[in-house]
């Protein structure tokens, strides 16, 4: 069966660090990739996803992410957070063979000192 | 472009009662997501509709939940009786296909069980 992993779940970083969160799944075909962000008090959108060719994708508001097969694995980074991406970000995938049901991640929370 | 909506915000019941949610997806999306997220957890697939037809159901816990996508729009997730552990956050989402496109999520119905 699928899974996805990330490998902190809190996280807190002054502004101007560098933030790079880890993730990786459990499935040997062909998978898509997704990051999702939760703002406080918004919804779940999509930060960036990814499904094939150029393995370092680009997101909204300066994120990017890098698919490494051999790893299973498909972190998300940011050069310089800002305290407005304090957030909840969840890692997820999804599968052909899986019926492309879409699975998640636990999450991280970050929290960015200003 | 309106997003996906869904009612109530908040729900409080005793356990055994039974609640029931409502979602509308986005116009013309044909999948159909419910997730259950738990306090601290990433969003744990329910079921999921391609038009008014189950594509997957295979962690909805069947003897108290049910769900309906009738005419391939609406939704409604029931829980019949519910228990303490059904407490969460219910979101629905959708998409125009489930594969290669990302989900739009609802801001979700808040489920208190005491």
């Amino acid at each position: 069966a699928q899974s996805v992993s990330q490998h902190n779940h809190h996280v807190i970083l002054s502004e101007a660090a560098s933030l790079e969160l880890g993730c990786n799944y459990s499935y040997g075909g062909t998978v898509n990739l997704f990051w999702y962000v939760q703002y406080p008090g918004q919804h779940l959108q999509l930060l960036l996803k990814y499904f094939s060719g150029d393995p370092l994708v680009k997101g909204i508001k300066g994120f990017e992410a890098e698919f490494i097969k051999s790893k299973f694995s498909f972190n998300l980074r940011k050069p310089s957070v800002q305290w407005s991406d304090t957030a909840e970000y969840f890692c997820a995938v999804n599968a052909g063979t899986g019926g492309f049901k879409t699975i998640f991640g636990a999450g991280t929370r970050l929290f960015v000192k200003a | 472009e309106a997003g996906v909506a869904q009612s109530p915000r908040y729900k409080i019941i005793e356990k055994r009662q039974s609640v029931a949610f409502w979602c509308n997806p986005i116009s013309g999306h044909a999948t159909l997501y419910w997730y259950q997220q738990i306090l601290g957890q990433g969003p744990k697939l329910l079921i999921q509709f391609q038009n008014n037809g189950v594509v997957d159901d295979s962690q909805l816990p069947k003897d108290r939940f049910s769900a309906e996508r009738l005419k391939g729009v609406d939704s409604t997730l029931k829980i019949q009786p519910a228990k303490l552990e059904d407490s969460a956050v219910y979101l629905c989402a959708s998409s125009q296909n489930p594969g290669h496109t990302e989900a739009f999520f609802g801001q979700g119905t808040r489920l208190t069980v005491v």
